[in-house]
């Protein structure tokens, strides 16, 4: 069965630092991988996505995603992060009918500070 | 374009009694998806409807129910309400091929 483990519950970073949030991930296939994001009270939306091809990824926000085949990851990254990031953060892997049947990760919380 | 729309925001119900939670998907997108989300946790997949049938069920019992209508908007029943159903239910629609989800803000059941 498929799964997603983001090592890091919590991070804190200060504002204008960089920033890397972990995610492996187990899938017996080629994967479709997703980032999202969610503030406190509202849904997910979606940073970025890999499907095939170029293995690093732009998203909204300044994100990027790096897929690494060979270690099962797909780390977000981010080279100044704004007061405004501050969020919950899931990596996500798609499974199923279409690949929309998604599996998520549990999270990391990502305080920024000034 | 109108966005993935949930009603109602939050809600209140007793173990034993039923809900039902409503959604309505995003302007020409034809799948739509439910998820449960405990406090601290990350969505889990319940079931998907595609073209008004199920098409994929994730680990959750049948008293998990569902409807997509014509128009694309959709249900999620759920019988007989166990305390550890508290949780935020996530609502997701998508168009075919391989175009993402995108998610509504969600209902916030509380069961006592």
């Amino acid at each position: 069965a498929q799964s997603v483990t983001q090592p890091d519950i919590h991070i804190t970073v200060s504002e204008g630092a960089s920033l890397e949030l972990r995610c492996n991930y187990s899938y017996g296939a080629t994967p479709y991988l997703f980032w999202y994001v969610q503030s406190p009270g509202q849904g997910l939306q979606l940073l970025l996505k890999y499907f095939s091809g170029d293995t690093l990824v732009q998203g909204i926000k300044g994100f990027e995603a790096e897929f690494k085949r060979s270690q099962s990851s797909f780390n977000l990254r981010k080279p100044s992060v704004h007061w405004s990031d501050a969020a919950e953060y899931f990596c996500a892997v798609g499974v199923g009918t279409g690949r929309r049947a998604l599996t998520f990760g549990s999270g990391t919380r990502l305080q920024v500070q000034p | 374009e109108t966005g993935v729309t949930q009603s109602p925001t939050h809600l209140i119900k007793t173990r034993g009694q039923q809900v039902t939670l409503r959604c309505s998907s995003q302007s020409g997108h034809n799948t739509v998806s439910w998820y449960q989300q405990a406090l601290g946790q990350g969505p889990q997949f319940i079931f998907q409807y595609y073209r008004e049938e199920e098409n994929g069920r994730g680990n959750f019992p049948p008293r998990f129910s569902g409807l997509q209508f014509p128009n694309y908007s959709s249900e999620l029943n759920v019988n007989a309400l166990e305390l550890d159903d508290s949780a935020l239910y996530l609502c997701a629609s998508s168009a075919t091929g391989d175009s993402p989800l995108h998610f509504g803000n969600g209902t916030r059941l509380t069961v006592t």
